[in-house]
């Protein structure tokens, strides 16, 4: 079965930092990603998606992913954060022969003043 | 935001009560599905539908059962109400199978 790992479940981080979020997933077939995030006390609304095409996919508020298709990988990325980042991110993987989206388990970001 | 609405937003109910959440959505979207969201487990489908009456189970469907009689509503059903139910669900929907997915607001249920 497929499996989504986000590596770091917890992250602090001072504003204007740089942050990186890993993901990783096992299905070596076509898939389509995401990235969602969740303010607190929200829903969770999407950050980006990847298809197919370039791999540097940007997404809204800055954020932006990289697909790395050696590597199973779908990092995301944003050069410097702000306070109003503090939210859960989520990764999630659809892959062709499955019937609905894998979620990682959540990274749960601070961003300190 | 999509047109997505669940109700009741809050509910507290008793163990073994039945008990029905409501999606509704406003998109004419094919798929819509029931997650629900707890600590350290992220999401996890309960249930999903591609198409009125036609509906499957997910990866933690015990104890739920769904309905969809029209497209833009999908009742999720606990038929007699766990503290092991006690989470936060939300609905959400998508165009396709393969494309991304929009959630509701949430429901937070809590059985006492």
């Amino acid at each position: 079965a497929q499996s989504v790992s986000q590596h770091n479940h917890h992250v602090i981080l001072s504003e204007a930092a740089s942050l990186e979020l890993g993901c990783n997933y096992s299905y070596g077939g076509t898939v389509n990603l995401f990235w969602y995030v969740q303010y607190p006390g929200q829903h969770l609304q999407l950050l980006l998606k990847y298809f197919s095409g370039d791999p540097l996919v940007k997404g809204i508020k800055g954020f932006e992913a990289e697909f790395i298709k050696s590597k199973f990988s779908f990092n995301l990325r944003k050069p410097s954060v702000q306070w109003s980042d503090t939210a859960e991110y989520f990764c999630a993987v659809y892959e062709n022969s499955g019937y609905a989206l894998n979620f990682g388990k959540g990274t749960s970001l601070l961003v300190t003043p | 935001d999509a047109g997505i609405t669940q109700s009741p937003r809050h509910k507290v109910t008793e163990t073994g009560t039945p008990v029905t959440l409501r999606c509704h959505q406003t998109e004419n979207h094919r798929y819509m599905y029931w997650y629900r969201q707890d600590p350290g487990h992220g999401l996890r489908l309960i249930h999903y539908s591609y198409g009125v009456k036609d509906t499957d189970k997910g990866e933690v469907s015990d104890g739920y059962s769904v309905s969809r009689s029209k497209t833009e509503d999908f009742l999720l059903t606990l038929e007699s109400a766990t503290s092991s139910q006690t989470s936060v669900y939300f609905c959400a929907i998508s165009e396709r199978e393969t494309y991304e997915q929009y959630f509701g607001p949430g429901t937070r249920l809590t059985v006492t």
